[in-house]
């Protein structure tokens, strides 16, 4: 069965703390890892992230994914109150017969205090 | 921008009711998903459709099936609705494989 692992489950930081979310999977026939972020409603799209070594960066957002070791690390450098919520970490893995399965990790929730 | 529209936002139903959930997408996409979300166990996939007509099992079906006569339209379907069927459910639609989801706001079910 595909697994997710998602860690830490929670986290409470100060503002302008640097934090890194943790994301590990076990799936066969691996085809991309994407993170989430959900405030209050619907998660939002952050990365996708296919290929190894190859970091992705958004503002003060960054991934980067290890297939090797079969994870990825969500990083968010000087932390605002407004980066709180959930970060979902999803792996997309082929299934046979032109099907394919998403598995989502249980999330970590971020706090960030003023 | 894509837009994912879940018809409620809160539902309360009685237990044994049937009740409808209904999700449309803006942007053409094969794929549409449902999943139900709860404190501590994450996003559960439902089911899902990658075409009109067709439907797959997600990681827990059981007392729910969907419909998906257009392609826009993803409805899920509670058959009696059961009080452990309380949560909060999320529909997602996705262009393509390679492409992210994108999520509607979500409903959260109430059955008393």
């Amino acid at each position: 069965e595909d697994k997710v692992v998602q860690s830490p489950l929670s986290l409470v930081v100060h503002e302008g703390d640097t934090v890194t979310l943790n994301c590990s999977y076990e799936v066969t026939n691996f085809r991309s890892l994407l993170w989430y972020k959900q405030e209050k409603k619907a998660p939002t799209f952050l990365f996708m992230l296919t290929s190894s070594g190859i970091e992705k960066k958004s503002g003060r957002l960054s991934s980067i994914l290890d297939k090797k070791e079969l994870f990825s690390i969500l990083n968010i450098t000087a932390t605002q109150t407004g980066d709180s919520a959930v970060y979902l970490c999803a792996v997309v893995a082929y299934s046979g017969a032109g099907s394919y399965q998403l598995t989502f990790g249980k999330g970590t929730k971020l706090s960030v205090i003023p | 921008d894509v837009k994912v529209t879940q018809s409620s936002r809160y539902l309360v139903k009685r237990t044994g009711e049937k009740v409808f959930l209904e999700c449309v997408q803006d942007m053409d996409h094969e794929n549409m998903f449902w999943y139900r979300q709860d404190p501590g166990l994450g996003l559960r996939l439902i089911y899902f459709s990658y075409d009109v007509k067709m439907k797959e099992k997600g990681d827990i079906p059981e007392g729910y099936s969907v419909s998906r006569e257009k392609k826009e339209r993803f409805s899920l379907i509670l058959e009696s609705a059961s009080t452990n069927q309380t949560s909060m459910y999320l529909c997602a639609s996705m262009s393509a494989i390679n492409q992210p989801q994108h999520f509607g706001d979500g409903t959260r079910l109430s059955i008393l």
